[in-house]
């Protein structure tokens, strides 16, 4: 299946500070990918649509503000969490649509996953 | 609404023995549903996937499940368990367009010697 990749995998920071969290499709190009938040625990939080050249798409509740989020290219999203605060620790995962699975319903493929800790 | 359900928490299953773990989804139009496994602190693998045809789907690491449309179920079976099941599992529906994923709750499934 098709490959994604997260960078960092864990990061810890200071309250207040930004933390940009990478999310890459190494085999395929991605128009479209996702960004989610998981607590322990938990199922995962839809947070935003990423599409490649245009504004995010965010959940209802989410700041935009607050979660940056950038798909300046077919393999490349990323997120900012801006002024982090330790409510903002969690696993925030990534995932990416690959057309190549073809017509409805494309398969999503998931990141392993940054691990955000703030102090 | 559209909506997944995966009523067991948590499982726990003797190591040889047989698996079956639930899932029931509300939606409107024709499903499109995966299964996800998801061990400690990592990502989720996709473990197979029913988007049309035969309602029996196979999947990676030995598992099946089957899409029965009158019970509005999914549910993920696997004949023989091995340890190293023991993780996360997902349930999820996709709409046609796949900009939305709706996941279930999780079940956490526990393998005993």
């Amino acid at each position: 299946g098709a490959v994604v990749s997260q960078h960092p995998s864990r990061v810890i920071c200071k309250s207040g500070t930004s933390v940009k969290i990478e999310c890459r499709s190494l085999d395929f190009q991605a128009t479209t990918m996702f960004w989610y938040r998981q607590f322990p625990k938990q199922s995962l939080m839809l947070m935003a649509t990423s599409n490649e050249g245009s504004k995010a798409t965010y959940e209802q509740g989410v700041e935009k503000d607050k979660f940056l989020i950038n798909h300046a290219s077919l393999t490349l999203s990323t997120l900012t969490v801006t002024s982090a605060h330790p409510e903002d620790s969690s696993f925030y995962i990534c995932s990416a649509r690959d057309p190549r699975s073809g017509g409805a319903g494309e398969t999503q493929y998931f990141g392993p996953g940054t691990r955000l800790l703030v102090l | 609404a559209q909506s997944v359900t995966q009523p067991d928490i948590h499982i726990t299953v003797s190591e040889g023995a047989s698996l079956e773990l639930r899932c029931n989804y509300s939606y409107g139009a024709t499903p499109y549903l995966f299964w996800y496994v998801q061990s400690p602190g990592q990502g989720l693998q996709l473990l197979l996937k029913y988007f049309s045809g035969d309602t029996l789907v196979q999947g990676i690491k030995g598992f099946e499940a089957e899409f029965k449309r009158s019970q509005s179920s999914f549910n993920l079976r696997k004949p023989s368990v091995h340890w190293s099941d023991a993780a996360e599992y997902f349930c999820a529906v996709g709409s046609n367009t796949g900009n939305q994923f709706y996941f279930g709750t999780g079940t956490s499934l526990t393998v005993i010697p």
